[in-house]
């Protein structure tokens, strides 16, 4: 039982370059979400999603595709990544609400030069 | 959009001392969660708070749901050294979790 898993764990992207940020989970959670976290600023929620086919938009949303094809799965797609996307990026599953408990992956950490 | 105001920013407390952080925000909240993350781990849930009033413990942590439903406190009694760590306060609404900015707790031994 692995829980929530990110992939990668590093990345290191050009400007312009696109990429997809993995998340997994096994827990048939309903609720999955994606946050970005900087120095103090806290998590930002950028994109989540209450079930598979559904996606909705968080606070930070640009620049920042996802689809929710499967229960388990919940990719994060960056299209052209800039120097602002730098950070770390959590996925969180729950439930089936926001407020109930939220398991987080490790996290991926992106730098963009 | 709806904020959670936490602060300061960082805290500097002694082993063995208690510490109390509060989060406030404009909006009300039907429920109030208090996350903690280690370094270089994602958060984890301490304590979850679902009615004004409510006064919930967790071993050495209490959290409360403030009255007017806009605030919630955490205490943190007898600090130990594995206390380290960034507190969040989280609150939702329309399927969005919102989280403070965070307080990040040191505890010298």
């Amino acid at each position: 039982n692995a829980g929530v898993t990110q992939t990668p764990k590093f990345q290191v992207l050009k400007t312009g370059q696109s990429m997809t940020l993995q998340c997994a989970q096994d827990m048939n959670h309903e609720y999955m979400s994606w946050y970005r976290q900087d120095p103090g600023m806290g998590l930002r929620l950028i994109h989540y999603s209450v079930g598979a086919g559904i996606t909705d938009q968080g606070e930070v949303p640009n620049g920042y595709n996802v689809s929710r094809s499967t229960t388990e799965d919940f990719p994060l797609r960056l299209l052209s990544a800039a120097p602002s996307q730098t950070s770390v990026y959590f996925c969180a599953t729950s439930r089936g609400l926001s407020t109930d408990t939220q398991y987080f992956g490790p996290g991926t950490r992106l730098t963009v030069l | 959009g709806q904020q959670l105001n936490q602060s300061p920013q960082s805290m500097f407390i002694q082993e063995g001392e208690d510490v109390s952080m509060n989060c406030t925000s404009s909006s009300i909240f039907n429920t109030w969660l208090w996350y903690k993350q280690e370094p270089g781990e994602g958060p984890v849930l301490l304590i979850a708070l679902y009615k004004a009033g409510e006064l919930t413990s967790n071993g050495r942590l209490t959290a409360q749901f403030g009255i007017t439903r806009k605030d919630s406190f955490l205490n943190i009694s007898a600090s130990i050294p594995s206390d380290v760590g960034i507190y969040f306060c989280a609150s939702g609404a329309n399927s969005k979790l919102t989280f403070g900015k965070g307080i990040t707790l040191s505890v010298r031994p």
